[in-house]
């Protein structure tokens, strides 16, 4: 099982749709949660942290359930700009250390 | 400085030739991280940084592979003997420890080996 799993999609929305991305992780003792967004040929920037009581940042929300390895983020109200590709991010621990684990990515394209 | 800094932002190197890609982090970012992206896949893992620790190396793809960092600022990526698969987008990342804590991206060096 890969370390992070995301459904590359493409989902393809109109404007103004609500649209949800899954992701599981496979290592239990993963402490931290991200949702990254990757504009083309762009380096990741950090979306939003993922916290166990869920967080919400305007149109974004994001939860996390520990006990099924899980991890969702929600658009609502999707705009053009919203297209992008969207990086599951979980920091494990190890003996050596830590290290961000990405997902493969979620390609969103919103059209008009 | 305001973000992570890499250098160059593109290489072209010919088959064979070693290459060097620098990252300067955010300044007080203790941990560093290098990652290498594929087009149109994932990014992978190659190597940490964190304080005066030992690096955690199990992400470098081959002996070729080799990084070194200065105290907690600039790292260089060495890539010995470069080959046609090296060619890839490589990321440098940092941050300051601690749970919850995001990670800031540097824009990145292209090498395209020839």
């Amino acid at each position: 099982r890969k370390e992070v799993e995301q459904d590359p999609g493409p989902f393809n929305v109109p404007e103004g749709a609500t649209v949800a991305f899954n992701c599981t992780y496979s290592n239990s003792a993963s402490q931290s949660f991200f949702w990254y967004r990757q504009d083309c040929r762009k380096e990741p920037k950090l979306l939003m942290s993922v916290y166990s009581s869920g967080n919400e940042d305007g149109r974004f929300t994001a939860q996390l359930n520990r006990a099924s390895q899980y991890i969702s983020l929600l658009i609502r109200d999707s705009k053009l700009s919203d297209s992008a590709t969207y990086l599951c991010v979980v920091n494990s621990y190890n003996q050596a250390g830590t290290a961000l684990i990405f997902g493969k990515g979620t390609t969103l394209s919103v059209s008009s | 400085g305001a973000g992570v800094s890499q250098s160059p932002s593109n290489k072209v190197t010919e088959k064979g030739k070693d290459v060097e890609l620098r990252c300067d982090p955010i300044s007080g970012h203790t941990a560093l991280y290098w990652y290498r992206q594929r087009l149109g896949q994932g990014l992978e893992f190659l190597i940490y940084f964190q304080g005066n620790s030992a690096p955690d190396k199990s992400g470098l793809p081959s002996d070729r592979f080799s990084a070194e960092r200065t105290g907690e600022s600039v790292s260089t990526l060495t890539i010995q003997r470069t080959q046609q698969e090296d060619s890839a987008v490589y990321l440098c990342a940092s941050r300051i420890p601690g749970q919850g804590s995001g990670y800031t991206f540097g824009s990145g060096t292209r090498l395209t080996v020839v």
